[in-house]
């Protein structure tokens, strides 16, 4: 049982460059997000899936796509890097506790980009 | 939408005192409290979490309050020591009516360092 597996983990890109970081669990969660973290501003939701299928738009989603094909993968995408997509990106997924009101998520180990 | 302010941003201690890292919200609906804690370079681990019709809620050395009525939630570690240096984050959500899908809102981190 290996959780959440981020792959890259780290990678450096020219501007204008595209790639695909790939999220993927191994837990049977409905849920997956994908946050960016930079220094000083915690951790900010780019996009969300609540199933298979399906993707919505979080608290930053601009210059980002995101796709959810099978459930146990989600896949991150920039289209043309910029310099200000320089961050480390965290993968996570949850199931919601019914009953109880909680939401536990589980992160992956995180993928460092640098644009330059 | 939700909005978490998180403080202090750094905290300094002793091995063996309190730390105290304080939280509010602007969304009268979450009602959903996680705090997070992330080491140097590993991902977010879920700590400990208290729901809104609790008033606080301890595990061992750690505790969390929560005050609705001023929209404001603590963490609270005792006999601090080495290990529990890291960066933490407390987070906050909506699960009312099932349209939240589990998203948190994350505040901006606070990086504590136990002294030896």
């Amino acid at each position: 049982n290996a959780g959440v597996t981020q792959t890259p983990k780290f990678r450096v890109l020219k501007t204008g460059q595209s790639m695909t970081l790939l999220c993927a669990q191994d837990m049977n969660h409905e849920y997956m997000y994908w946050y960016r973290q930079d220094p000083g501003m915690g951790l900010r939701l780019i996009h969300y899936s609540v199933g298979e299928g399906t993707t919505a738009k979080g608290e930053v989603p601009d210059g980002y796509n995101v796709s959810r094909l099978k459930k146990q993968n989600f896949l991150l995408g920039l289209e043309s890097a910029a310099p200000s997509q320089t961050s480390v990106y965290f993968c996570a997924s949850s199931y919601l506790i019914q009953g109880k009101g909680k939401n536990i998520q589980y992160f992956g180990a995180g993928t460092r980009l640098s644009v330059l | 939408g939700e909005n978490v302010e998180q403080h202090p941003s750094t905290l300094s201690v002793q091995e063996g005192d309190s730390a105290v890292i304080k939280c509010t919200y602007s969304d009268s609906a979450s009602n959903y409290f996680p705090w997070y804690k992330q080491e140097l370079g590993k991902r977010p681990q879920l700590i400990i979490d208290i729901r809104s019709n609790v008033g606080e809620k301890k595990d061992q050395r750690i505790a969390v309050t929560l005050n609705k009525t001023a929209k404001h939630f603590s963490l609270h570690i005792t006999e601090t020591q080495p290990e529990d240096s890291a960066v933490y984050f407390c987070a906050a959500s909506t699960n009312a009516g099932g349209t939240s899908y589990g998203k948190l809102t994350f505040g901006q981190g606070t990086i504590l360092t136990v002294h030896p």
